[in-house]
């Protein structure tokens, strides 16, 4: 079955950076895109970037451009999220989310989703 | 950008049926595809609806999907209610930039 596992998060102090990281597995993981979506405590669902199957194509939501980076290594079945320049608003639990669409070079929604880790921004 | 637009929060007993609306502001709702997601407390989401109306392996068929263009909303209905549906329940859509979620339904089984 499918499974996405979440790793990286802690607390960490404004203006610092952190990385986390995603294994999957139960499904052929270089055929898919794969999303970061984050939630605040209490708060809803915010979609934060997406990158292609290939990793050749990635989108990001407007908060987080220019200091986030989605990659991922398709050997080892992982994707990763680096975060610069923590802010406050950065706190969350960020779940890393498969796409639906095999081969898609943009993906939309989501199938599957991992457990989640939380990243504090705290000084 | 558009937005979604959920009720913060329907009730219903256990049972019944109960319905679970997502407007979208702008863009055409039968153009971009609407997926519905169950969030327990406490648990992470899990997909009940995709394209619309396409139910997951695993989701009971008192889970449906449907749209209506007329008001430019989706809808989610979970007929026979059980306990264990009492959750958060978000919308989602896409347009050619931006992938959208609504500000979540929360259902309350009493």
């Amino acid at each position: 079955q499918v499974q996405l596992v979440e790793s990286g998060g802690g607390v960490v102090q404004p203006g610092r950076s952190l990385r986390l990281s995603c294994t999957a597995s139960g499904f052929s993981f270089r055929a898919y895109g794969m999303h970061w979506v984050r939630q605040a405590p209490g708060k809803g669902l915010e979609w934060a970037a997406v990158i292609s199957y290939d990793g050749n194509t990635k989108y990001y939501t407007d908060s987080v451009k220019g200091r986030f980076t989605i990659s991922r290594d398709n050997s080892k079945n992982t994707l990763f999220l680096q975060m610069n320049s923590l802010r406050a608003e950065d706190t969350a639990t960020y779940y890393c989310v498969k796409d639906t669409t095999s081969y898609s070079s943009s993906g939309y929604y989501f199938d599957y989703w991992g457990r989640g880790t939380l990243v504090t921004v705290s000084s | 950008n558009f937005i979604l637009t959920q009720p913060h929060s329907v009730s219903a007993s256990p049972g019944k049926t109960v319905t679970i609306s997502c407007t979208r502001s702008s863009g055409s709702i039968a153009r971009y595809s609407v997926q519905w997601y169950q969030q327990r407390p406490g648990s992470f989401p899990t997909t009940v609806i995709f394209e619309n109306n396409q139910r997951p392996s695993g989701v009971p068929d008192r889970f449906s999907g449907s749209i209506d263009t007329s008001s430019n909303s989706a809808s989610l209905t979970i007929s026979g209610l059980k306990t264990e549906d009492e959750s958060d329940y978000y919308c989602q859509s896409y347009d050619d930039n931006n992938r959208v979620f609504g500000g979540g339904t929360r259902l309350t089984v009493l």
